[in-house]
């Protein structure tokens, strides 16, 4: 099973901010790499997949990088609606699929 | 509009069953690999199961192997979870969930159902 690690697990930005978030593998998963968001009382949603590509809708503001075992999320310009947990998730070798912790941007 | 509806989940005590159901639509459901994924309260997110377009393959996550079983009738669009000896542990929303399609990207989830499982 491959573990996948966030980091950190709280971020603490303000509004306008550069907000940076790491999601580690335990082994390659090439660019087979998600990002999702979640709000409370929510459902996560899918920004990122293949490492890079936003899914539709997603604002340009997010953006991910990385391959093999370091990825990472970047919300250029933090706005209010951007607090949240962000889940990276792997799915090269599957099953399981496999989430990280989450980091929550506060 | 692609919508998953969830539905099933109450209260439960150990050992007992709960089947869980979604009902698909604004997509063509016999496509698609589904997935269940489940969050404990304040916690992260686990993957519980898939269960491929035409059912020919199905995976499970080694905590429910053996207790879960998962279905889909593409006929009437819909996905299905049967829980049978539920432990504590497994109290938590159950989301249903569609992957993209190329790959196991979770592109489209339903609003959960909660299950608690307590005596």
């Amino acid at each position: 099973e491959i573990v996948m690690t966030q980091s950190p697990a709280t971020l603490s930005v303000s509004p306008g901010e550069r907000a940076t978030l790491s999601c580690r593998a335990s082994q390659s998963v090439t660019t087979n790499l998600a990002w999702y968001q979640q709000k409370p009382g929510q459902a996560p949603r899918l920004l990122i997949y293949g490492a890079s590509s936003r899914a539709t809708g997603v604002p340009a503001r997010f953006s991910g990088s990385g391959s093999g075992t370091e990825f990472t999320l970047t919300i250029s310009s933090l706005q209010s609606e951007d607090f949240a947990i962000y889940y990276c998730q792997q799915y090269n070798n599957w099953p399981p699929l496999t989430f990280g912790g989450g980091t929550k941007v506060e | 509009e692609v919508q998953l509806v969830e539905s099933g989940g109450g209260l439960v005590r150990p050992g007992g069953s709960l089947r869980l159901s979604c009902a698909a639509s604004g997509f063509t459901f016999s496509t698609y690999t589904m997935h269940w994924v489940r969050q404990a309260p304040g916690k992260g997110l686990e993957w519980v199961s898939a269960i491929i377009d035409t059912s020919t393959y199905i995976y499970y996550a080694d905590s429910v192997q053996g207790r879960f079983t998962v279905s889909r009738d593409n006929a009437k669009k819909s996905l299905y979870l049967q829980m049978n000896s539920l432990r504590v542990e497994d109290t938590a929303v159950y989301f249903c969930v569609r992957d993209r399609y190329f790959d196991a990207s979770l592109t489209t989830w339903g609003q959960g159902t909660l299950v608690t499982v307590s005596s």
